[in-house]
Order: C-alpha cells, then sequence, then structure tokens
C-alpha cells in the first residue's frame, strides 16, 4: 500500500536555525515526491518536486530535499529558518501515468523569533 | 494569472441539507481534484476527474458525488449532509495526466454541518 509518514506532528526552532523536517514514504513503483506548504487559511503551495536526477533537489525561499532511496525517505531541509516560514508542510508522492497523490498528515512548523 | 477558486469560502448548513461546492480554474488543466482536510489526517481523496463527465472514485467517495461539464468547472455535491462531513474541502488542478504534475489548490471552503 501506497503511504507517507511524517513522524513529527509539531517542531518548534529559534528563527536562523536550521531545519529538517522528515519524511518518509511506502510505495510500489518509482515515486514522484513533493513538498507542499499551508499557510493560514490558504490552500497548499509547491516547494519542491523530485522526479529523477540529482537526488537534492532545490525549492522556493531556500528550502532543498533530498531523495534517499535505501531509506524510502525525502527529508525537507532548511540552513536558517525565517518567522515567515511558520506553516505546515506536507510531503507527498505520486508516480508517472497515476494522478493520485499520497499525502502525510503534515508537520506544523512554528519558529520564534 | 493561475488560479484555482473556490467558492464559497465558509459555509454551514443543517444536517440533511444539500451542499455544492464549487470549483473553477483558469488554466485549462484537464486534471481536478477534490480533497478533504480534518486534523491530523492530512488530506485525503473524494474525486478525481480527468476530463469533462470523465470522473473516477478517490479514496472516501461515500457521501459524496461530482459533477464537471466544463474543463474549467469542477462541483462537489454533498446529498443530504451528515455531521461528520463538517471539513474543509480544497480543490486542485493539474495539467497532464500522463505523469504526476504539480497540484494547484484554491484557499479551501470550510463547511459545517450542524
Amino acid at each position: 500500500a501506497q503511504s507517507v509518514t511524517q513522524p513529527d506532528a509539531r517542531v518548534t526552532v529559534s528563527e536562523g536555525a536550521s531545519l529538517q523536517l522528515r519524511c518518509k514514504y511506502s510505495y510500489s513503483g518509482t515515486p514522484y515526491l513533493f513538498w507542499y506548504v499551508q499557510y493560514p487559511r490558504q490552500g497548499l503551495q509547491l516547494l519542491l518536486k523530485y522526479y529523477s536526477g540529482d537526488p537534492v533537489v532545490q525549492g522556493v525561499n531556500g528550502f532543498e530535499a533530498e531523495f534517499i532511496k535505501s531509506n524510502s525517505s525525502f527529508h525537507l531541509r532548511k540552513a536558517s529558518v525565517h518567522w515567515s516560514d511558520s506553516a505546515v508542510y506536507f510531503c507527498a508522492v505520486s508516480a508517472a501515468g497515476y494522478q493520485n497523490f499520497y499525502f502525510g498528515k503534515g508537520t506544523s512548523l512554528t519558529v520564534i523569533p | 494569472d493561475m488560479k484555482v477558486t473556490q467558492m464559497p469560502r465558509y459555509l454551514i448548513k443543517r444536517m440533511g441539507e444539500n451542499v455544492l461546492l464549487e470549483c473553477g480554474q483558469d488554466m485549462s488543466h484537464e486534471t481536478m481534484y477534490w480533497y478533504r482536510q480534518d486534523p491530523g489526517l492530512g488530506l485525503q481523496l473524494i474525486y478525481i476527474s480527468y476530463d469533462v463527465d470523465s470522473n473516477s472514485e478517490g479514496d472516501i467517495p461515500k457521501g459524496y458525488r461530482v459533477s464537471r461539464k466544463k474543463r474549467e468547472h469542477f462541483s462537489l455535491i454533498l446529498d443530504s449532509a451528515k455531521t461528520n462531513q463538517t471539513s474543509v474541502y480544497f480543490c486542485a488542478s493539474s495539467r497532464d495526466r500522463g505523469r504526476a504534475e504539480t497540484l494547484y489548490f484554491g484557499s479551501g471552503t470550510r463547511l459545517t454541518v450542524l
């Protein structure tokens, strides 16, 4: 069965600190991986996506993620967070030719000024 | 401007009433989706539409139906709403059915069923 696990429901960090949000997936085929961000009272917006090639992908606002196939992981990282990064982050998986996306339950990030 | 628009933003209904949630997109995307979001559960797929009158059940279709008569417009209908359908509903669209393209989301409709 396809699934995405985000083990941390809530993460709190200080402004300027580094960040890692964890994501592990279970998918029978070759996965396409995504990170989305949701700000309060808004829909989800794409941060970055991985289809193939270089396992480290860059996204918007200084975010990056690394695909580690051996570990079925796609963790999100940022070197220095800003208070405006406070939001809920969702990891998602899909595959070529398959239109369903499986989302994790999300990680709520709070950045303390 | 690439946009997915949902109406209304907030809706309060009584149990047993019919509910219509509307979604439009201006990108001529083939594929559209309805998700619901509940605390601690993430997003759950209700229906996918691959084009006009080409709809497919998602993971939780019971109690819902959809209508897509124009490519840019996708409706979610709750016939005789139930209290457990209180949720935030998101519409999304994507460009190409051939690969897993980026999803573009609307801002959501917060539905309360009393």
